[in-house]
Order: C-alpha cells, then structure tokens, then sequence
C-alpha cells in the first residue's frame, strides 16, 4: 500500500524564521510529487515535482525531490503570519498499471507563525 | 476563470440518511476526483471520474458512488450514513486523467449525527 508520511506534524515559529518541511514516501512506481497549502478549506496547489534534484522556486517557497532517498522537502524563508497554514504533501504512483492521477497525502504539517 | 465550485457548503445529516454532494469544475477541465478528509488527517482519495465513467477507486465501500454529467459535473453519494462519515468532502479537477496537478474545491463539511 502507498504511503506517505510528514513531518514534523506541527510546528511553530515567529516571523522571519526559515523552516523545512519534510515528507518521506513509499509507493510503487512513482510518478510525480505535489504540495499543497489548505489554509481553510481548498488545499492550493504549490508544487508539483518528478524529476531528482530541481528546485522549484516561487518566491520564498522553494522545494526539491531525492527520488533515491524517496523524499522531499519543502523551505519557506523569512516566514511570515500568513504562511500559517497546513502543508499538505501528495504523490501519484502507478500501482496498477494506469496513471489516472490518484493523490496519495501525507497527514500535513500544521505550521504556525507567530509576529 | 471559475475554479472548482462545490456545495452545498455543510450539510447535518442523521445516521442511516443519504447525501448528495456536488462539484463543478474549473473551467476546460473534464477530469474530477473526489477526496475525504477527516479532522487532523491528510485528504483519502475515494475515486476518480473521467467521461462519464469511474476510472480509478481507493478503499471505499460500495455505500460511495458517484456518478459524472457530460458537462463534466459531479456528484458523490452515500448511502447508510455512519458516524464515521463526517468529514470534510473535496472535489478536485484536472485537465485530464494523466494530468497529476489537480484543483481543489472549497470542500463540503458533513456532520452525521
């Protein structure tokens, strides 16, 4: 069975602190690599990662894949109080054969960002 | 550009009971996906709808079904509420089936009681 596991589950920091999110998986036939920030309700997508080592960069927000250690990380620098949210780390595999683009999440990341 | 629309927005529902849950999605995408996330807990992936049809399903019981319009709408029903349904319910769309980057909905919150 797929998983996908987070960590840590909860966090808190003050703004202007730089953090890193973490996600480690375990699924046959990885495909792709996604994040998404769920402040209320929608997740909103971040990322989307399939290749090894390439950052992706939006900002403050950076995030790069080890296909090889099977993980991600994700870095947010100089936080700030609206980058409190829950990160949520999905992948896609291919288990059966088919790519219809199943996500499989992580529990998420509670990040807290105090003034 | 509409994003993905869901509603109704919460619903309290009584054991037993039936929902209907509904998702339209964002404009030019023909794929949905159906999501539920329990409190505190990542979102689980129920299934999957592409052309009308169901093309992939996560550990569900049948008591889930769904069912696509040919205006690619959707809707997610489930029948015999437990408890343990209550829950947020997402809709997320993409351009197509082999497209991984998918758009989430504003979700619906089911209470059973």
């Amino acid at each position: 069975e797929d998983k996908v596991v987070q960590s840590p589950l909860s966090l808190v920091v003050h703004e202007g602190d730089t953090v890193t999110l973490n996600c480690s998986y375990e699924v046959t036939n990885f495909r792709s690599l996604l994040w998404y920030k769920q402040e209320k309700k929608a997740p909103t997508f971040l990322f989307m990662l399939t290749s090894s080592g390439i950052e992706k960069k939006s900002g403050r927000l950076s995030s790069i894949l080890d296909k090889k250690e099977l993980f991600s990380i994700l870095n947010i620098t100089a936080t700030q109080t609206g980058d409190s949210a829950v990160y949520l780390c999905a992948v896609v595999a291919n288990a059966g054969g088919t790519s219809y683009g199943k996500l499989t999440f992580g529990q998420g990341t509670i990040l807290t960002v105090h003034p | 550009d509409a994003g993905v629309t869901q509603s109704p927005t919460h619903l309290i529902k009584t054991r037993g009971q039936q929902v209907t849950l509904r998702c339209s999605p964002k404009s030019g995408h023909d794929t949905v996906s159906w999501y539920q996330q329990a409190l505190g807990q990542g979102p689980q992936f129920i299934f999957q709808y592409y052309e009308e049809e169901e093309r992939q399903r996560g550990n569900f019981p049948d008591r889930f079904s769904g069912h696509q319009f040919p205006n690619y709408s959707s809707e997610l029903n489930v029948n015999a509420l437990l408890l343990g349904d209550s829950a947020l319910y997402l809709c997320a769309s993409s351009l197509y089936p082999g497209v991984y980057e998918q758009y989430f909905g504003p979700g619906t919150r089911l209470t059973v009681t």
